[in-house]
């Protein structure tokens, strides 16, 4: 099946420092990829699309200058969490949406997940 | 506003028996639905999926119910495996608008006992 990948899986930093996350479709490539954050025993809430060559689309309540993404290449988007506080601290996990699956349908393939502690 | 709701937080069945999980949604725009299981500190897997000109979708174990006059969809695994115990995610989507984005359920964490 279709993999996606997350670097750092984990990362622990200073209040006021920017982190960023990287998420790679490895075997497919993905127009669309989307950023999730996930608190504790909640579930996922979407942040943002993040498509390839154009701007990210935002939900409404998420700060596009806070949570900076980019989608340089169909295999990659990053997000940079800027002046992390820790409110910011949460589970962050990307999807990529595939399109190769036929009958017009889809899925999305989730990495295995950022975990981010602002200290 | 929940627009996709999973009303049991958790779910306790016997192995070799059926699990079943359900859904609500509220809007009728979404008409592509999809079921993720979650494992903690991992990103979710998808297990199965079903638009909504289909009432049935059966893949494996695994069969998701809809029933579009009730705005419910169902996940039905038999038989029940302990490996099957996780977090298990409802998605709604309106596949045609908004690019495609998934609107999540609050889970349900099944446990399936020897």
């Amino acid at each position: 099946g279709a993999v996606v990948s997350q670097h750092p899986s984990w990362v622990i930093c200073k209040s006021g420092t920017s982190v960023k996350i990287e998420c790679r479709s490895l075997d497919f490539q993905a127009t669309t990829m989307f950023w999730y954050r996930q608190f504790p025993k909640q579930s996922l809430m979407l942040m943002a699309t993040s498509n390839e060559g154009s701007k990210a689309t935002y939900e409404q309540g998420v700060e596009k200058d806070k949570f900076l993404i980019n989608h340089a290449s169909l295999t990659l988007s990053t997000l940079t969490v800027t002046s992390a506080h820790p409110e910011d601290s949460s589970f962050y996990i990307c999807s990529a949406r595939d399109l190769r699956t036929s009958g017009g349908q889809f899925a999305q393939y989730f990495g295995p997940g950022t975990r981010l502690l602002v200290l | 506003d929940q627009q996709v709701k999973q009303n049991s937080p958790s779910l306790s069945v016997q192995e070799g028996r059926i699990s079943i999980l359900n859904c609500d949604y509220t809007n009728s725009m979404f008409d592509y639905f999809l079921w993720y299981k979650k494992y903690p500190a991992e990103g979710p897997t998808f297990l199965i999926s079903i638009s909504s000109i289909k009432d049935k979708n059966e893949d494996g174990r695994f069969t998701v119910f809809l029933n579009k006059s009730a705005k419910h969809l169902s996940l039905h695994i038999v038989p029940s495996q302990p490996g099957d115990s996780a977090v298990y995610f409802c998605a709604a989507s309106p596949l045609y608008n908004q690019g495609g984005k998934l609107i999540f359920g609050q889970g349900t964490e099944l446990s399936v006992k020897p």
